[in-house]
């Protein structure tokens, strides 16, 4: 049982938007520890895709937003395309731990 | 370019101790903390463990607290992951990451422990 939750699939058809939520709690999203959302592609390394709940690293197209509110973050994947295909994790950090933790992660099918 | 490249993974028995290797280059590494990830076969990323800097402070996941310890050297830009006592659920890909928004990954080394 992860400390932030993710629902553990969702899927759309190109061109359509979705959305995966992160919900954590008062001791680490609630505390206004900073999200981070990160991509794995099939085989390979994460790839960090949102840091600091909005912000984008250079490179990353505008398709991909984060957001905050209360203890929940979400990731918007816009114009979904074949290639976004992929897993997306959350994290953040726990006060009552002190420890960075993960969400589960979010398994994303392009349909 | 940043660079981080993982090393020391293999087939260890369990019981055992191994230590893994994160060979940096492309940046000031002694400026920034490191971390390491893992991810089972299958399974999730779970992370391991965070040192500062300067290596004067470390933090570790709860479950992994007096098996695991972060180290780095500066003077060599790598980064150290000792880890004992290993148990299959130890088994996992383990990953080095930079700074706290882990921006720059490495390709990751695969640990398994098997008898």
């Amino acid at each position: 049982q992860s400390v932030l939750t993710q629902p553990p699939s969702v899927s759309g058809a190109p061109g359509q938007r979705v959305t995966i939520s992160c919900t954590g709690s008062s001791s680490n999203i609630g505390a206004r520890y900073d999200v981070h959302w990160y991509q794995q592609l099939p085989g390979t390394a994460p790839k960090l895709l949102i840091y600091g709940y909005t912000n984008r690293p250079s490179g990353v197209p505008d398709r991909f937003s984060g957001s905050k509110s209360g203890t929940s973050a979400s990731l918007a994947i816009t114009g979904l395309q074949s290639e976004d295909e992929a897993d997306y994790y959350c994290q953040s950090y726990d006060s009552s731990l002190s420890a960075w933790v993960f969400g589960g992660g979010t398994k994303l099918t392009v349909l | 370019q940043v660079q981080l490249v993982e090393s020391g993974g293999g087939v260890v028995q369990p019981g055992r101790s191994l230590r893994l290797s994160c060979a940096a280059s492309g940046f000031p590494f002694s400026r920034y903390p490191m971390h390491w990830v893992r991810q089972a076969p299958g399974k999730g990323l779970e992370w391991v463990a965070v040192i500062s800097y300067d290596g004067s402070n470390q933090d570790y996941a709860v479950s992994l607290r007096g098996r695991f310890t972060i180290s780095r050297d500066n003077s060599k830009n790598t980064l150290y992951l000792q880890m004992n006592s290993l148990g299959a659920g130890d088994t996992a890909v383990y990953y080095c990451a930079r700074d706290h928004t882990s921006d720059y990954w490495g390709q990751g080394t695969l640990v398994t422990v098997s008898s």
